[in-house]
């Protein structure tokens, strides 16, 4: 059972165009939501998160808007560059001392030049 | 510099033939943990340790061991390898402060089991 649903599985965006990805969670118990850039041959680095109580972040390019009463969030890459492209993994962590993440299953981006 | 090192980066082994893959962190972090990652399923947690002597199983456990003797270190044992267990598996330690959480991954070990 997939707790957080992600999409697309593959985007395909031109350059300085936006890009974004979707994700939809079920469990109101999650208090943190990030997401993660993976580059080939390399390990997942977080991105950027955001917490509930907030319905946009912004950090340079990249944005997250959260809409708690519908359980979704995603993920929105202005102005987007061939070196954006990536795998990109949404995820949500419960409240608490609980260090547990539960992963939607990944986005492949990528920006044509 | 802040990092977890996984070793081996590669590795190709034979069925049934024990290996050990082995994850360090210089962060001081307490929580550590284990992924496989593969095509179309995401990553997947093995098995995790929220501290010191602290071990539990994540999603996917079958087949693997861990320990935890040390802060820094935390191998992942595959007492019996099989052909279902090629993959590409992650380390990574869990953050906390400054307003942020996450986890610092390490660069990967790409498992083949023949």
């Amino acid at each position: 059972q997939q707790q957080v649903k992600q999409s697309p599985q593959s985007l395909i965006v031109q350059k300085g165009g936006i890009s974004i990805i979707n994700c939809a969670y079920e469990n109101t118990a999650f208090d943190y939501f990030p997401w993660y850039q993976q580059f080939p041959g390399k390990g997942p680095a977080l991105l950027i998160a955001i917490r509930p109580d907030v319905s946009e972040k912004k950090e340079g390019r990249f944005t997250i808007s959260f809409n708690k009463s519908a359980k979704q969030f995603s993920l929105h890459i202005m102005d987007s560059q061939p070196g954006d492209s990536a795998t990109y993994f949404c995820a949500a962590q419960p409240g608490g001392n609980n260090r547990k993440l539960i992963w939607g299953l990944g986005t492949s981006l990528a920006v044509n030049p | 510099e802040a990092q977890v090192t996984q070793n081996p980066r590669y590795l190709i082994t034979v069925t049934g033939k024990k290996l050990t893959v082995t994850c360090s962190q210089n962060m001081n972090h307490e929580y550590m943990s284990w992924y496989r990652q593969d095509p179309g399923l995401g990553l997947r947690q093995i098995y995790y340790s929220m501290n010191v002597e602290v071990t539990d199983k994540g999603d996917v456990p079958e087949g693997y061991k861990v320990s935890r003797k040390e802060k820094r270190n935390f191998p992942l044992i595959l007492e019996s390898p099989s052909p279902n267990q090629t993959s590409l598996y992650f380390c990574a330690s869990s953050f906390s402060g400054q307003g942020k959480r996450g986890y610092t991954f390490g660069s990967g070990t790409r498992l083949t089991v023949v």
